[in-house]
């Protein structure tokens, strides 16, 4: 089955505590982001890449790295995080950055910050 | 200004009641995208448009790029449908989509 998959699912730690959400995807797609949804925000771009070895800054990627040394995985690292960023973060693919591709979402993970 | 505006944040309805949520925008884009997400959080694209009219079951959705507005019409309305309508823009660059902030929906029985 296509799909994107995340971890953890539900997530609370405390301020400076590194964290790594993974993600990954089955669908070999070269287009992978992370993105963030805040109530009244929407989704906001975090991070993308658009292959392997390849990843640029989105719209807020203050306090957040990110790695693609395979094509599948993406993972999302927060390495001193702070209650600010607590957060609902999705993982999205897509076959190519090309105009007009499905995206393809992961399930979601929540982080709570304390 | 957001780049992407949606009306209305809200929407409360019958079951049975034709739908109707709109997306305006302010950039050239290259597609728009509607997606659905369920109160367990996950999102689900619906519909990507560039221009035209796509259909897929009880759902509809359309687009004017002259006029920079898409509709999202869901005919013969369902309480499983009540979830949040996200209308995101696609502008070809590298980054990723815009998103608007979505409508809530609730479909009463």
């Amino acid at each position: 089955e296509a799909q994107v998959t995340q971890n953890p699912r539900y997530l609370i730690t405390v301020t400076g505590k590194k964290l790594t959400v993974t993600c990954s995807q089955n669908m070999n797609h070269e287009y992978m982001s992370w993105y963030r949804q805040d109530p009244g925000l929407g989704l906001r771009q975090i991070y993308y890449s658009m292959n392997v070895e390849v990843t640029d800054k989105g719209d807020v990627p203050e306090g957040y790295k990110v790695s693609r040394k395979e094509k599948r995985n993406f993972p999302l690292i927060l390495e001193s995080p702070s209650p600010n960023q607590t957060s609902l973060y999705f993982c999205a693919s897509s076959l190519s950055r090309s105009a007009g591709k499905a995206q393809y979402f992961g399930p979601g993970t929540r982080l709570l910050v304390l | 200004k957001n780049e992407v505006e949606q009306s209305p944040q809200n929407l409360t309805a019958q079951e049975g009641e034709f739908i109707t949520i709109n997306c305006s925008y302010s950039v050239g884009i290259s597609a728009l995208h509607w997606l659905q997400q369920h109160p367990g959080g996950g999102i689900v694209s619906l519909f990507m448009l560039s221009s035209g009219k796509k259909k897929h079951g009880r759902l509809i959705a359309t687009i004017n790029i002259q006029e920079k507005h898409s509709s999202l019409h869901i005919t013969a309305s369902h309480p499983r449908d009540s979830a949040v309508y996200i209308c995101a823009v696609d502008r070809g660059g590298a980054d990723g989509l815009t998103f608007g902030k979505g409508t809530h929906l609730i479909i009463q029985p």
